[in-house]
């Protein structure tokens, strides 16, 4: 496997159920991302991690739980979700900018994100 | 924080028409501009960035074009074919993320 792998593709879950989404990058990067993707906002930036180090959080409600216990791993932890929480959720990957070998270039590679549909 | 700014939201060309979408961003501090696209449910992809330190860069068909003093920076596709047709976003990295532009809907007619 190569790239950026996101699992599960597609997940229904109601209010009140727990879940979490998987993402696993094979680019050996040392920066992670998930991103939010919906008609109203296209690709909002929810959180970042450098060198397995949150190093952002967009004003996300904590029923979003990101965890990251390495470089190459990513999750988002999902409880008690709202129907507009239904997007797709894209993970993506890079090296820290300002590290060899991309300089000050913040190349992103996505995954094939998410689909999730809250009821 | 940075804020990105992209126009049209929807353009529709005829095969072999040039396309040019626009962004301007806020941060004078952004000095990297990638656009990405995205077909019909695919993942973004980068087709084309450019630094601060450069006004202008093509690849075969595309080209961006970046005027710093103006803040604003555009995606320019000639000779348009029907697979050119996705989503295009331009994002705008003042220091270790990106800010993605709402996206503009390219169509491309036979």
């Amino acid at each position: 496997e190569t790239g950026v792998t996101q699992t599960p593709r597609h997940l229904v879950m109601g209010m009140t159920n727990k879940k979490s989404l998987k993402c696993e990058q094979h680019l050996g990067h040392n920066a992670m991302y998930w991103y939010k993707q919906s008609a109203k906002k296209p690709l909002e930036l929810m959180f970042v991690y450098n060198f397995k180090e949150q190093t952002e959080n967009n004003s996300v409600p904590s029923r979003f739980s990101p965890e990251c216990p390495n470089s190459s791993h990513l999750f988002l932890h999902l409880h008690t979700l709202q129907p507009e929480d239904s997007a797709l959720y894209l993970c993506a990957s890079s090296q820290v900018p300002g590290t060899f070998p991309s300089g000050a270039k913040n190349i992103q590679y996505f995954g094939a994100g998410t689909r999730l549909s809250v009821l | 924080g940075e804020n990105v700014e992209q126009h049209p939201s929807t353009l529709s060309v005829q095969e072999g028409d040039s396309a040019v979408i626009k962004c301007t961003y806020s941060d004078s501090a952004s000095n990297y501009f990638p656009w990405y696209k995205q077909e019909l449910g695919k993942r973004p992809q980068l087709i084309i960035d450019i630094r601060s330190n450069v006004g202008e860069k093509k690849d075969q068909r595309i080209a961006v074009t970046l005027n710093k003093t103006a803040k604003h920076f555009s995606l320019h596709i000639t000779e348009t074919q029907p697979e050119d047709s996705a989503v295009y976003f331009c994002a705008a990295s003042p220091y270790s993320t990106l800010t993605f532009g709402k996206g503009t809907m390219l169509l491309v007619s036979p």
